[in-house]
């Protein structure tokens, strides 16, 4: 597997409560990507990091901000938890120059606001 | 705008049986397309990645073909085994996503085989 690790794996929180994500990898794969997975929806990118200090929008990225100041460590913010950002959050690597194309999951955070 | 739909969305199938996935998407210039096998409560595990310039790739007891002119792919699971009960999904590259990854995916197909 991978060497990607998510942390927490769960957590509850308030409505207007600020949440930080944390996405670990000992891979040091340059891309690394946000994505939420709601029924319905399937998987959608929030943001995307091309290297450190490098990030980018993804398909829904309102009410998220990220930030990658190492390699192996990508945030992510929710500045104001609502209840719509209430969803299971993955973190993936990938690396063009070894692994090709593919995407490597960590096991994901399961979010609830309330 | 790239969008990639998976049916059926749930299948059942007695141990042993060959089955097929289907994934098609709306956008054919597509460089590459993966499948990926999701277990309940964990992350996605790639399965298969087929290059626009390949039309089939094997793994195992799964075999995964791509017509991008149809904007098709199928993902082949011969000799179904109760290990194999998990959820599916495809993905492709989304807009820009030369260099970037991007991707986009269907909503899964949801396979139980049962013993």
């Amino acid at each position: 597997d991978a060497g990607i690790t998510q942390s927490p794996r769960h957590k509850v929180t308030e409505t207007g409560t600020p949440v930080t994500l944390r996405c670990h990898q000992t891979e040091n794969h340059r891309y690394m990507y946000w994505y939420r997975q709601d029924p319905g929806h399937g998987l959608r990118l929030i943001h995307y990091s091309y290297g450190v200090k490098d990030t980018d929008k993804g398909e829904v990225s309102d009410g998220y901000s990220v930030s990658r100041s190492k390699t192996e460590d990508f945030l992510l913010t929710l500045e104001s938890a609502t209840s719509s950002q209430t969803s299971v959050y993955f973190c993936a690597i990938r690396d063009p120059t070894s692994g090709g194309e593919t995407q490597y999951f960590g096991p994901g955070t399961r979010l609830l606001v309330l | 705008k790239q969008e990639v739909t998976q049916i059926p969305a749930a299948l059942s199938v007695p141990e042993g049986e060959n089955l097929v996935l289907n994934c098609s998407f709306t956008d054919s210039a597509i460089y590459n397309l993966q499948w990926f096998r999701q277990d309940p409560g964990k992350g996605l595990t790639s399965l298969l990645l087929i290059q626009s310039s390949q039309r089939e790739q094997t793994s195992g007891r799964l075999n995964a073909s791509l017509d991008k002119s149809s904007g098709r792919s199928t993902l082949y699971i011969a000799a179904s085994q109760p290990g194999d009960s998990a959820t599916y999904l495809c993905a492709v590259p989304g807009p820009g996503s030369s260099n970037t990854g991007k991707l986009i995916f269907g909503q899964g197909t949801t396979l139980q085989v049962k013993p």
